[in-house]
């Protein structure tokens, strides 16, 4: 079973400009989280969407915004980006029932850099 | 709000060691405890998940313990070895409200 994408996997903005990041879960997984990851904060929940609906925020500028499709794939888009936005940006996936439910799988993650 | 910390926040072992890497949170309320392995510049290996109504979980050479009363958890390692090295983060599962992670422990096996 093929795992969780990312694209793009690096990315270069400039203050001020937009980006728009992808995520593909697992086939299956209907549950799909984004998390930001940087060096000061460490990782931190960003938000999760489940059947296109945004079922929790973190504690995150509106600028920070995301969507789920009916095939479970999300974006996530940033507005008006911040030099402090450069960061390891991370999708996990994970399939809501059962036992097993909320184990979490990890996407190898989008890298972007704000100049 | 849940609060994840883990100690030591570096440790450097030589090859062949049994090592334990510690994780306390500060809400007992979680759905789940897991670890993780991060590879510089890389995504999220999990490691091992033990649900809250577990007590400990094992895959090879790690072993997971969870203690929901006292809200602590440790990985143990077992034989250590080279590609052991990494940084390991421990991550308290609120359900939908997502995973709440330590700052991680940044391992180095010596060989």
């Amino acid at each position: 079973k093929a795992g969780v994408t990312q694209t793009p996997r690096y990315l270069i903005k400039t203050r001020g400009q937009q980006v728009t990041l992808s995520c593909s879960p697992i086939s299956g997984h209907r549950s799909v989280s984004w998390y930001q990851q940087t060096p000061g904060q460490g990782l931190q929940f960003l938000f999760e969407y489940f059947s296109e609906t945004q079922r929790n925020k973190g504690n995150f500028p509106g600028r920070f915004s995301g969507r789920q499709f009916s095939n479970s794939r999300s974006e996530m888009n940033v507005s008006t980006l911040e030099l402090g936005d450069s960061a390891l940006y991370l999708c996990a996936s994970s399939w809501t029932g059962g036992l097993s439910s909320y184990e979490q799988y990890f996407g190898p993650g989008t890298r972007l850099t704000v100049t | 709000k849940q609060e994840v910390t883990q100690i030591p926040a570096a440790l450097s072992v030589p090859e062949g060691e049994n090592l334990v890497l510690n994780c306390s949170f500060t809400d007992s309320a979680i759905y789940n405890l897991q670890w993780f392995r991060q590879d510089p510049g890389k995504g999220l290996t999990s490691l091992l998940l033990i649900q809250s109504s577990q007590r400990e979980q094992t895959s090879g050479r790690l072993n997971a313990s969870l203690d929901k009363s006292s809200g602590r958890s440790t990985l143990y390692i077992a034989a250590s070895q080279p590609g052991d090295s990494a940084t390991y983060l421990c991550a308290a599962g609120g359900g939908a409200d997502g995973l709440t992670f330590g700052k991680g422990t940044h391992l180095i096996i010596q060989p």
